[in-house]
């Protein structure tokens, strides 16, 4: 059983259409990053989170934190083939922590 | 923007060969370095933590002796599979977060896939 659960694993949605995608724990974390990878590369860090009930935008991306800091989501209006990807997301316990890493969910926007 | 390089990007070797992937901060200094393990479709899992001048931290599982790890200094940490076999075949990434300061992201490499015929 994994501290981070993403939902869903996997979403195959057409250009244009919204997603949303869940990291959800029973255990507080003090941030939480989202990354998005491709393949054959590394993680590319989206965005930290640090408050509870944070909102926070990146052109299409919507990020939120869970006001009581153990679960986040993040929304993509306006899906573009572009944004397909794994998309990951960690959280630290407490600052300097190690991350942990959600089991990801892999997004694919269909032309 | 913080640059973490690893290299080799790829390795293919035979069963018994011991590899060294190394992981540079190229614009900043990191005390503390990070390892995980990646198979096809799946998440990043943590290997070690490794701070510099000091014995990197194993999380449980993982074979020390098997994934020696040096960070010798403050842009260099390095990952040893040794005698590696078939099932160490895998994508192996390392990040890297600014020292003196606790709340910095970890940035991370571009990975390395190693695979072992």
């Amino acid at each position: 059983t994994q501290l981070l659960e993403q939902s869903p694993q996997f979403l195959s949605i057409q250009e244009g259409e919204n997603l949303t995608v869940y990291c959800n724990s029973s255990s507080v974390f003090s941030s939480l990053q989202w990354y998005r990878q491709e393949p054959g590369e590394g993680p590319v860090l989206l965005v930290t989170v640090v408050t509870g009930g944070e909102v926070k935008k990146l052109k299409r991306l919507t990020f939120q934190f869970g006001d009581a800091r153990k679960d986040s989501s993040l929304h993509i209006t306006a899906a573009q083939p572009g944004d397909t990807g794994l998309y990951l997301c960690a959280g630290n316990k407490a600052a300097g922590n190690k991350l942990t890493f959600g089991g990801g969910t892999r997004v694919l926007v269909k032309p | 923007g913080a640059v973490v390089s690893q290299h080799p990007s790829r390795v293919i070797c035979k069963s018994g060969t011991s590899v060294k992937i190394e992981c540079r901060s190229l614009d900043f200094q990191a005390t503390t370095m990070f390892w995980y393990r990646q198979f096809p479709k799946q998440s990043l899992m943590l290997m070690a933590t490794s701070n510099e001048g000091s014995k990197a931290t194993y999380e449980q599982g993982v074979e020390k002796d098997k994934f020696l790890i040096n960070h010798a200094s403050l842009t260099l940490s390095t990952l040893t599979v040794t005698s590696a076999h078939p099932e160490d075949s895998s994508f192996y990434i390392c990040s890297a977060r600014i020292s003196g300061d606790l709340n910095q992201p970890q940035h991370f490499g571009d990975g390395t896939r190693l695979s072992i015929l």
